[in-house]
């Protein structure tokens, strides 16, 4: 199995800007989560969802952000009107969930943003 | 709801000695419990994990944890550090859905 994959690793932008990142997840896990992790900090959960139902947010996932799985594959996730608060590495997951078998999640290599 | 408490941001150890690095959990389920291993600039990578059924649990690259319901404790160990070992360890627990992780430990290894 290839990884979880995500894209760009790096983003810089300007306060203001609208960003867009992208996962791709271990090939036939059904689930995939979005974290954000501050410097310092663990992971903090924001999002996911089985198949491509969004199952739950997080209060920290703001009217600004939104996160789309089209066709329970691949999966975006976008900040409108970025802020110096959003400043962060965002992390993708995935899991494959059977009934009450173990969810263990896998990460990628996480995309870094920076606003400026 | 959940929560875990990495007693020690930092901890540094000789090479060759033992590692232990402290995680206690809350859960209002019986909990799955991992421990995560987190090197510069890179995601997270599974080391060992707790599901209900052994409560000494055997990961990769040397690392073991033993699950104390008694005491709400995961606990990570190592016999010997290497210098490989260097890196951020985040312990978390799972409510069957989404993570929640600990502040992590910072891990250094004295020549």
């Amino acid at each position: 199995d290839t990884g979880v994959s995500q894209d760009p690793r790096h983003k810089i932008t300007k306060r203001g800007q609208n960003v867009t990142f992208r996962c791709d997840p271990i090939s036939e896990h059904n689930r995939l989560y979005w974290y954000r992790q501050t410097l310092g900090q663990g992971p903090e959960f924001l999002t996911y969802f089985q198949n491509e139902a969004q199952l739950e947010k997080s209060r920290l996932l703001s009217d600004r952000f939104s996160a789309e799985r089209p066709k329970g594959s691949f999966s975006t996730l976008e900040i409108q009107r970025t802020e110096q608060g959003d400043s962060a590495m965002y992390l993708c997951a995935s899991s494959r969930v059977l009934d009450s078998s173990t969810d263990t999640q896998y990460f990628g290599p996480g995309t870094r943003l920076t606003v400026l | 709801a959940q929560s875990v408490t990495q007693l020690g941001s930092h901890v540094s150890v000789s090479e060759g000695a033992l590692v232990l690095l402290r995680c206690n959990y809350s859960s209002s389920v019986p909990p799955y419990l991992f421990w995560y291993v987190q090197y510069p600039n890179q995601g997270l990578q599974l080391l060992l994990k707790y599901t209900s059924a052994a409560t000494l649990v055997k990961g990769i690259n040397g690392f073991e944890a033993e699950f104390k319901k008694s005491e709400t404790s995961f606990h990570l160990t190592k016999p010997s550090a290497h210098m490989s070992d260097a890196a951020e360890y985040f312990c978390a627990v799972s409510d069957h859905e989404k993570l929640t992780f600990g502040t992590g430990t910072r891990l250094t290894i004295i020549p």
